[in-house]
Formats: C-alpha cells, structure tokens, sequence
C-alpha cells in the first residue's frame, strides 16, 4: 500500500526565514508521482508541482523549491524568505496509477504559519 | 481554460435529511473525477472517482453514494446524513495523457455541517 508521512504537524516561523517542509513517501511502483499542494484558508487545495519519479532533478521555481531523491523516498519542499501570504497547510501527495485513472494518496499535511 | 464548479458553498443539514452536492468542471472532455472528504483536522480522504459516465468507483464504505450523469458533472448524495458525515467535501479533476500529466485540479469546496 502506498504511504504518505509529513512528519511536521505544524512549523511557525518568522517572515524572511527559510522553511523546509518535509515528505516521505512509500510505494512499491516503479512509475510513480508525487505532488504538493497549497491549502489557504479558504480552503481550495492548489496545485504547486508534480514530479514524476524519473526525474530526479530538483526544481526551483520563484522562492519555491523541492528536493527529490529517490534513494530516501523524500520529496521535501523548501521556500525561501518566506512570506505571511505563505501561511497554509501544504500536503504532499502520491499517485497511484489504475485503470485508466489516477488516485492519490495524500499526507496528513504540515501547518505552515508565517509571522512578522 | 479549465474551471471546476461546486455547489453549494456551504450547508447545514439536520441529522437524516437527504444531501446532494454537485461538481462541474468546464473546459476539458472526459476528465477523471474524484470526490474528497476532508474532516476535523486536515486528512483528505478520496471517496469516490469516475473515469468516465456511469464509471464510479467507491474507496470507503458509508452512507454517501456517487453518480456521474454526464460527462463533466459528478454528484455525491446521500439519503439520510449522519453526524459523521460532517466535513468539507472537495471535488477535484485531472486529464490523463500519455505525456503522464496527473495532477488532481480541486474545486473550492462545500462545507457541510450536519446537526
């Protein structure tokens, strides 16, 4: 079965620090991917990234970025200066590949609060 | 573009009443459609999903049934709500493609409190 462990309950951190939310993910497939997404206060999850599991090159995109390395099953997600408009619950996400659609197996998320 | 609709935004409902939440998702054809429970705390929990119309798969046993009657509109029901049945309820799509493009797209939700 497919597990997804985000370690983290809740990380409080003041503006400008750097963050790293952390991912640890188990599956017995060979082609998998793994996700992050953003979950405000208002409540819509929005997609932030998708990794596919033969590409281990990390990815940076603005003061976001994610490290994946498959050797310790972790895709951990890092933001940089960190901002107050970042604060939400991040989940990481695995996907599992099944007649013709795809169900993902999410962690239990990390509460990201960002203070001035 | 792509948009995902749900209604209604929010509801209250008495324990035993009737419930019938619905999903549209306008811009693509022949999507994949999943619907989420997330409940006190912050776990999703996948309950049903749809390849395709009249395809419904379930994931967990309960007092909710889904239906997809057309192509883009996904509904979740039930015919007597339960206390437990309390929750936010997400609606999401995705596309499959051989490029492998498999990420879920969320709607913003209904919050549901039964009394």
């Amino acid at each position: 079965a497919q597990k997804v462990t985000q370690a983290q309950t809740e990380i409080s951190v003041v503006e400008k620090e750097d963050v790293t939310l952390d991912c640890v993910y188990e599956t017995r497939d060979t082609t998998y991917y793994l996700f992050w997404y953003k979950q405000p206060p208002s409540g819509e999850l929005v997609f932030l990234i998708r990794r596919n599991s033969f590409d281990e090159q990390n990815e940076i995109s603005g003061r976001y970025s994610w490290n994946f390395q498959k050797s310790t099953s972790s895709f951990n997600f890092t933001i940089t200066a960190s901002q107050v408009v970042d604060s939400a619950v991040y989940f990481c996400a695995l996907s599992e590949v099944t007649g013709g659609g795809n169900k993902l197996t999410f962690g239990t998320g990390t509460q990201l609060k960002v203070e001035l | 573009s792509q948009t995902i609709h749900q209604w209604p935004a929010t509801l209250v409902q008495p324990v035993g009443s009737p419930l019938s939440l619905e999903c549209t998702v306008e811009g693509t054809s022949n999507p994949n459609l999943y619907w989420y429970r997330q409940a006190a705390g912050r776990g999703l929990q996948l309950l049903f999903y749809s390849v395709g119309i009249g395809q419904i798969s379930s994931e967990v046993p309960q007092n909710l049934s889904a239906s997809r009657p057309q192509d883009r509109q996904f509904i979740l029901s039930s015919k007597k709500l339960l206390l437990s049945d309390s929750g936010f309820y997400l609606c999401a799509w995705s596309v499959y493609r051989v490029i492998s493009s498999y990420e879920q797209y969320f709607g913003p939700g209904t919050r549901l409190t039964v009394t």
